[in-house]
């Protein structure tokens, strides 16, 4: 049991440039989820899937796009990189009932120069 | 809006005493509280949670405080050694979703 995996763990991108973060998890969940964290700030919800075929935004779309792939995936796009989108990006899923536990990845670190 | 809040964003601990992390909250509709635990390089994890028809919840050497009247909470940690060192996020759910607080560094020094 991987728990939820996300790739790559590192990314250095060049402002303009477009990538896809790839978020996997193999525990039947229902619900996944996309958060940045940044110092201060905690974690913020970029966008999240309730259920596969279902996707909502967060408290921070703005310069991202998100795909439920199947239940197991979840990838996070940003078409055209900012420095804003400096970050590191953390990928979780849960069961589905709202008291259920969340459990995140280890995290991408993404810069944008 | 923050619903969610942790006024501390640091916390310095001497090996075996106690650390009290707190955190404050808005919304009168939460009714489930959970603290995760963030080690550098690494995603949070789960540490403990509390439901609003308690007023304490206890696992091990981590015990956490709900006051609802005054929407507060407080993860107790006795006694504290140098592992516990990391960011405390609390959280609480609305519908499918995590609000978390904006953390607090514990650092537990020998």
């Amino acid at each position: 049991n991987a728990g939820v995996t996300q790739t790559p763990k590192f990314q250095v991108l060049k402002t303009g440039q477009s990538m896809t973060l790839q978020c996997a998890q193999d525990m039947n969940h229902n619900s996944m989820y996309w958060y940045r964290q940044d110092p201060g700030m905690g974690l913020r919800l970029i966008y999240y899937s309730a259920s596969e075929g279902t996707t909502d935004k967060g408290e921070v779309p703005n310069g991202y796009n998100v795909s439920r792939l199947n239940k197991r995936e979840f990838s996070l796009r940003l078409e055209s990189a900012a420095p804003s989108q400096t970050s590191v990006y953390f990928c979780a899923s849960k069961s589905g009932r709202n008291t259920d536990t969340q459990y995140f990845g280890p995290g991408t670190r993404l810069t944008v120069l | 809006d923050q619903q969610v809040k942790q006024n501390s964003p640091s916390l310095s601990v001497q090996e075996g005493r106690i650390s009290i992390l707190n955190c404050d909250y808005t919304n009168s509709m939460f009714d489930y509280f959970l603290w995760y635990k963030k080690y550098p390089a690494e995603g949070p994890t789960f540490l403990i949670s509390i439901s609003s028809i308690k007023d304490k919840n206890e696992d091990g050497r981590f015990t956490v405080f709900l006051n609802k009247s005054a929407k507060h909470l407080s993860l107790h940690i006795v006694p504290s050694q140098p592992g516990d060192s990391a960011v405390y996020f609390c959280a609480a759910p609305i519908d499918v979703k995590l609000i978390f607080g904006t953390g607090t560094r514990l650092q537990v020094f020998p």
